[in-house]
């Protein structure tokens, strides 16, 4: 079993739905939550950056860890064709070594 | 944040050659680290660079096979040697920012190996 597991997608959407991505993980020690965005030819984004559990809010952008469950989610708002990318979540159990999803390829169209 | 500048952006090579990827920071940062991406893999670590010390290298990854050096605080490079089509990848070096949050990311050297 995969310490981080994401659905690979792709996920296609019309412009201007609200989408989910979401991640699940086996190691309970993970504190650092993280998500990113990497376009096309480009290295990762940093988009959010939880640590523990509970929400966070930037913008379109709300991320949320539950570690009862070991599952975290990132949610767009009003989705942009600019929003598509691959989005990636990272965890850590402290403020180096990241473990990465596979990623979840999203498609915003018009 | 920190701005990375990674060369070269791309390359092909030939197998059992080797290649030497650039990674320049514009800010003095502890640790630089090397990632690698495969397609439809996550990124995976290859090894933690500090300066003044020897690469630590994860699992699977192994000095002679990926040599690293840090002669600065801004500068890194990663060596893929005697490389065989099974190196082609996307390698990425990143950083830890001052804050300590997230970590930026270089462009990445897309690698391919014929």
């Amino acid at each position: 079993q995969k310490e981080v597991e994401q659905d690979p997608g792709p996920l296609s959407v019309p412009e201007g739905a609200i989408v989910s991505l979401n991640c699940t993980y086996s190691n309970s020690a993970f504190q650092y939550f993280m998500w990113y965005r990497q376009y096309s030819r480009k290295g990762p984004e940093l988009l959010m950056y939880t640590y523990s559990s509970g929400n966070k809010e930037d913008g379109r952008f709300t991320a949320q860890v539950d570690k009862s469950s070991k599952y975290i989610s990132l949610f767009i708002r009003d989705s942009q064709p600019s929003d598509s990318a691959t989005y990636l979540c990272a965890m850590s159990e402290n403020t180096d070594k990241l473990i990465f999803g596979t990623g979840t390829r999203l498609q915003v169209f018009p | 944040s920190a701005v990375i500048s990674q060369k070269p952006s791309r390359d092909i090579c030939q197998r059992g050659t080797s290649l030497t990827i650039q990674c320049q920071v514009d800010s003095q940062v502890t640790m630089m680290f090397w990632y690698r991406q495969q397609p439809g893999q996550s990124l995976t670590l290859i090894a933690t660079a500090n300066q003044g010390s020897e690469a630590t290298y994860e699992s699977g990854f192994v000095i002679d096979k990926f040599p690293i050096s840090r002669p600065n605080l801004t500068f890194s490079t990663l060596t893929v040697s005697n490389m065989s089509p099974e190196d082609s990848s996307i390698y990425l070096c990143s950083v830890e920012p001052a804050g300590g949050y997230g970590y930026t990311f270089g462009s990445g050297t897309r690698l391919t190996v014929v």
